[in-house]
């Protein structure tokens, strides 16, 4: 039975370059969840859909950062521009219903932007 | 002031001892709780959530006092494979946001 997919699982990349995070949740659950991991600031929640739509963008650090579920299968983070300081473990979850209930969180996306 | 914070550690122990890990919450308004483990350079994965009345699952043994807005985490007879992070999660369960997670609580259990 497959988890949260993610992909890729490693990314570098140059200062300026579009980098794209892919997520395919477990099948059946209708919320999809994005967070960044950092030594510095610990796990933050960046954005969350329910039913393929965001409910929370809160998280999302400014306007480089954009995210999309074009249908309950998959989404996408994306970064345009990158920074150094997006260099970070990029957790993708899903779960199926309650907002609170457990998540199952992917491998992550370890990116380092240079 | 985070609306979670735990202490970070790293709590350093013998195998067969007995650790626990706290946790505050500033939010009063915070309905669920639990605790997640993440080891070195993988995802979080929940260990248990956490009942008001605490809850007990082999070794581990969770409580929440709401009226001092904490959540403990007590290990007994800690194995080497205990040895991971320990995250606090609460949920509001009202409003937008979904689960807040404390930064982690780092134990390593030694021969």
């Amino acid at each position: 039975d497959a988890g949260v997919i993610q992909s890729p699982r490693h990314e570098v990349t140059e200062m300026g370059q579009e980098v794209t995070l892919r997520c395919k949740p477990i099948s059946g659950h209708n919320s999809l969840f994005w967070y960044r991991q950092t030594m510095m600031r610990g796990l933050e929640l960046l954005i969350y859909f329910n039913n393929n739509v965001p409910i929370d963008d809160s998280g999302m650090p400014e306007d480089r950062f954009s995210a999309k579920m074009p249908n309950a299968s998959f989404s996408t983070l994306k970064i345009q521009p990158s920074e150094p300081r997006d260099s970070a473990v990029y957790f993708c979850a899903s779960n199926f219903g309650a907002r609170g209930g457990e998540q199952f969180f992917g491998p992550g996306t370890r990116l380092t932007v240079l | 002031r985070k609306e979670v914070e735990q202490d970070p550690g790293p709590f350093n122990v013998p195998e067969g001892a007995t650790v626990a890990f706290n946790c505050t919450y500033s939010n009063s308004a915070s309905q669920s709780f639990f605790w997640y483990r993440q080891d070195c350079r993988k995802e979080p994965k929940l260990l248990m959530s956490v009942y008001s009345s605490g809850n007990e699952d082999g070794r581990f043994t969770a409580q929440l006092n709401r009226a001092s807005q904490y959540i403990s985490l007590l290990i007994r007879d800690s194995k080497l494979s205990d040895s991971a992070t320990y995250l606090c999660v609460v949920n509001r369960n009202t409003g937008r946001r979904a689960l807040t997670f404390g930064s982690g609580t780092r134990l390593q259990v030694q021969p």
